[in-house]
């Protein structure tokens, strides 16, 4: 069975500052692997996701993560962190096939933004 | 393109009620899932719909239930409601290889 652990619920950084997001998954096959972010009372956006190929993604809003299969592990990371940054931020792995589409979900991080 | 469409935003119903969400994915995309999210349970997998076929089922007790209609929206019910069913519904759209797209959910508070 597939899973996602989240390690930090809550991480607080200064405006400007670097942020790095850990995930860590488990999943049998290779797997298909995704950030998305949630402000308040709305939908999740897909920040990025990463499914063959070169093992660094960039995505939207400045965001990249780096796939490294040895450690299970698919960090966020962003350079420089804007005050519109806080949000709640989910890792997800994807499996895919004839049994159907289906995405399990870490727990989140939620992020906040010191001015 | 319009994004994934879900109605209504908020509903508030009564326990042992019944009720049925809305979901009209991206044009095109042919599936649809949908997920629960709560506090204490996180994000959780509901049903996900292809083709007006469902293709995998989470963990969920029969009172959840969905279909898929031939322009592929797609609805939800959950009957004889529980306050814990009290929840962000969210439903996404995929074009199989291209990853979900989320809508803006529908939040449900069962009194």
């Amino acid at each position: 069975a597939q899973s996602v652990t989240q390690p930090d619920i809550h991480i607080t950084v200064s405006e400007g500052a670097s942020l790095e997001l850990r995930c860590n998954y488990s999943y049998g096959a290779t797997p298909y692997l995704f950030w998305y972010v949630q402000s308040p009372g709305q939908g999740l956006q897909l920040l990025l996701k990463y499914f063959s190929g070169d093992t660094l993604v960039q995505g939207i809003k400045g965001f990249e993560a780096e796939f490294k299969r040895s450690q299970s592990s698919f960090n966020l990371r962003k350079p420089s962190v804007h005050w519109s940054d806080a949000a709640e931020y989910f890792c997800a792995v994807g499996a895919r096939g004839a049994a159907g589409n289906k995405l399990t979900f870490g727990g989140g991080t939620r992020v906040l933004v010191k001015p | 393109k319009a994004g994934v469409t879900q109605t209504p935003r908020y509903l508030i119903k009564t326990r042992g009620q019944q009720v049925t969400l809305s979901c009209s994915p991206i044009s095109g995309h042919r599936s649809v899932s949908w997920y629960q999210q709560t506090p204490g349970q996180g994000l959780q997998f509901l049903f996900e719909y292809f083709s007006e076929t469902q293709r995998n089922k989470g963990n969920f007790p029969g009172r959840f239930s969905g279909r898929q209609f031939s322009n592929s929206r797609s609805e939800m019910n959950v009957s004889t409601l529980e306050l814990g069913d009290s929840a962000l519904y969210l439903c996404a759209s995929s074009l199989d290889e291209d990853g979900y797209t989320f809508g803006s959910g529908t939040r449900l508070t069962v009194v």
